[in-house]
């Protein structure tokens, strides 16, 4: 089976554009959540979305936002780019909403200029 | 709120040495706990896991944890590195009324001297 799959690999923004990243994820996983990773620290949980219900959210502000569709794939949405949100923004999956392991992908190396 | 501490930014092994990583972590009940390792430029890769019962954990790579509540810590040891295992690696706590919130430590750098 595949694994979590997230697109693109790499984006360049400017600052007060609006980014959009994709996240497929393992055949079979209902739940999806999206992390955020700056550069040396670990990563930053954002939003988890289980059965096309958000069920939890991080401390970010509203200029974050994120949806699941029917098939459980999943977008994460930012708003007025700002340089600070420059990250790898990671995208996992688990079979369920609870304390199942999740599975990570790759990332979108996301840069604001 | 839960939290997670590597105190170990930087580690450096020798080749065949074994390793211990130290995660220390804040939580009001029985937590979840994982350790996961992260190539350059990749993803994060779930190397094992604690739910409950026996407080030794076996993991993928050659790797084991051991939870110790008296002292909230599970650390992560392998009795022999290879220089494969060079890599950032992340303990994490689950959250188990947010769902699967992960909440990660800062992360321990490994490198390998041959």
């Amino acid at each position: 089976d595949a694994g979590v799959t997230q697109s693109p690999t790499h984006l360049i923004k400017t600052r007060g554009q609006q980014v959009t990243l994709r996240c497929s994820p393992i055949s079979g996983h209902k739940s999806v959540s999206w992390y955020q990773q700056v550069l040396g620290q670990g990563p930053q949980f954002i939003f988890q979305y289980y059965e096309k219900e958000e069920r939890g959210r991080g401390n970010f502000p509203d200029r974050f936002s994120a949806r699941q569709f029917p098939n459980y794939s999943s977008e994460l949405n930012v708003n007025a780019l700002l340089l600070g949100d420059s990250a790898l923004y990671l995208c996992a999956s688990s079979r369920t909403g609870g304390n199942q392991p999740q599975h990570f992908g790759d990332g979108t190396r996301l840069s604001i200029l | 709120a839960q939290s997670v501490t590597q105190p170990d930014i930087h580690i450096t092994v020798s080749e065949g040495a074994s390793l211990e990583l130290r995660c220390n972590y804040s939580y009001g009940a029985t937590p979840y706990l994982f350790w996961y390792v992260q190539s350059p430029g990749q993803g994060l890769q779930l190397l094992l896991k604690y739910f409950s019962g026996d407080t030794l954990v076996q993991g993928i790579k050659g790797f084991e944890a051991e939870f110790k509540r008296s002292q909230s810590s599970f650390n992560l040891r392998k009795p022999s590195v290879h220089w494969s295992d060079a890599a950032e690696y992340f303990c994490a706590v689950g959250d188990n009324n947010a769902g699967n919130m992960l909440t990660f430590g800062g992360g321990t750098r490994l490198m390998v001297k041959p």
